[in-house]
């Protein structure tokens, strides 16, 4: 678990204004995947980065592995994309073991 | 898309008793897996089992605890006998090519021990 630091813990945004999540690594990983929590509980994948970045909608996410972090920015919040998300990564030795972070909650506010 | 279901989704036992959390994977997948979360704190890797055989399991996975997937039914995790600090939600997840990207993972069964 000390493997992955992610904050903020919490995050709460006005709608239609933006920020950013971090991960920070105490090593070297393979690959970082960003989860949503969804309203049952379940972990939705949001992006799988081993390199670089990708964007999907409103969403950014970037990964240097060399500088051990990964980010997750949000722009133009809408009020469904309050949850708590994470990020989990893989050790370059072992893939077959995720470490994740402790969470962010995000709140988006009319 | 595909999922992984668990059962149950809430679990109360008194602590010294056995139980067994049941986790219905991806149908095609072939790499299973448990992650710990206890209230507060980051999910963490408990075990994972591929070709019915566990390849790899954390300090978290004591003695008390074994998996299996008996001719390709549910992937369980038993606790023989439960602690108190068992309680936690536990999360299955499955994958086809046990990576990362392609991971599934279960809402969790919310286990108290008493």
């Amino acid at each position: 678990g000390d493997q992955v630091e992610q904050s903020p813990s919490a995050l709460s945004l006005h709608e239609g204004t933006g920020s950013a999540l971090r991960c920070n690594f105490t090593t070297t990983m393979r690959a970082v995947q960003w989860f949503r929590k969804n309203s049952r509980g379940s972990l939705i994948n949001l992006f799988y980065l081993a390199s670089g970045t990708k964007e999907n909608g409103r969403l950014k996410s970037a990964f240097d592995s060399k500088e051990r972090y990964s980010t997750l920015h949000i722009r133009d919040a809408q009020l469904e994309d309050s949850g708590t998300y994470f990020c989990a990564a893989e050790v370059v030795s072992n893939y077959n073991v995720l470490y994740f972070g402790s969470g962010t909650k995000l709140t988006v506010e009319p | 898309g595909p999922k992984v279901l668990q059962i149950p989704s809430h679990q109360i036992i008194d602590m010294g008793q056995m139980v067994t959390l049941n986790c219905d994977p991806v149908s095609n997948h072939l790499y299973f897996y448990w992650y710990k979360q206890i209230l507060g704190q980051q999910m963490e890797f408990l075990v994972n089992f591929y070709n019915g055989k566990v390849m790899e399991k954390s300090k978290l996975f004591k003695d008390q605890f074994s998996v299996e997937r008996p001719d390709g039914s549910y992937f369980t995790l038993k606790i023989q006998p439960t602690a108190l600090e068992d309680s936690a939600v536990y999360f299955c997840a499955s994958s086809l090519e046990g990576r990362i990207s392609d991971y599934t993972f279960g809402s969790g069964t919310r286990l108290l021990v008493i």
